[in-house]
């Protein structure tokens, strides 16, 4: 049982598009985190969010935490090839901050 | 301020060889985690370790593989007996040692161990 499910799982999309993907959880986290990975690399850390309801901006992307802190969203404006990657959220259960639960990511690529 | 280092990038290794695969993290993280990922899938969890201590290793294969971070020198991940499924991207992150803080890790470039 996947306790973070991120979907979609891949998308294809044209540069200047916009999309959001999603990470889903039945479980309350007292934050989660956003992460980047391209090919051949390790994944870079994008954002952390903390409080429900929570909306933090990143030039063109846009993240969101649930009011009730079991979802998130990351919303990209006006994409470009640049962005193309694979999106990771990761969630810190309230009392054990240290040990991540991770999700399988979205495969994003963005076409020219 | 260097990032997360890791050695080394490529690793090849024939079936039966042991590997062994280090990681140094960023200056003032204490908190060592190591990560596996296969082709197109995300990130599977192996150990977490502080200096000197394992403090989860619900993730690690109970036979030929082991971690550690001594008190001086980088953590290192052994593998023993190599075979051809343990083929992967070994990634090693770090965070710091400050208790109720949001967990946030920071990644190495990975290990590629290729078994042939």
């Amino acid at each position: 049982t996947q306790l973070l499910e991120q979907s979609p799982q891949f998308l294809s999309i044209q540069e200047g598009e916009n999309l959001t993907v999603y990470c889903n959880s039945s479980s309350v986290f007292s934050s989660l985190q956003w992460y980047r990975q391209e090919p051949g690399e390790g994944p870079v850390l994008l954002v952390t969010v903390v409080t429900g309801g929570e909306v933090k901006k990143l030039k063109r992307l846009t993240f969101q935490f649930g009011d009730a802190r079991k979802d998130s969203s990351l919303h990209i404006t006006a994409a470009q090839p640049g962005d193309t990657g694979l999106y990771l959220c990761a969630g810190a259960r309230a009392g054990n901050n240290r040990k991540l639960i991770w999700g399988l990511g979205t495969s994003l690529a963005v076409n020219p | 301020n260097a990032g997360v280092m890791q050695n080394p990038r490529h690793l090849v290794r024939r079936r039966g060889q042991e590997a062994r695969l280090r990681c140094s993290p960023m200056k003032g993280h204490s908190h060592v985690y190591w990560y596996r990922q296969l082709p197109e899938e995300g990130l599977k969890f192996m150990v977490y370790l502080q200096k000197e201590n394992i403090i989860d290793e619900s993730g690690m294969p109970k036979e030929r593989f082991s971690a550690e971070f001594p008190k001086e020198g980088p953590s290192i991940l052994r593998i023993q007996q190599v075979v051809r499924g343990d083929s992967a991207a070994y990634f090693c992150a770090s965070s710091l040692s400050r208790a109720g803080g949001p967990g946030e890790q920071y990644f190495g470039p990975g290990t590629r161990l290729t078994v042939t």
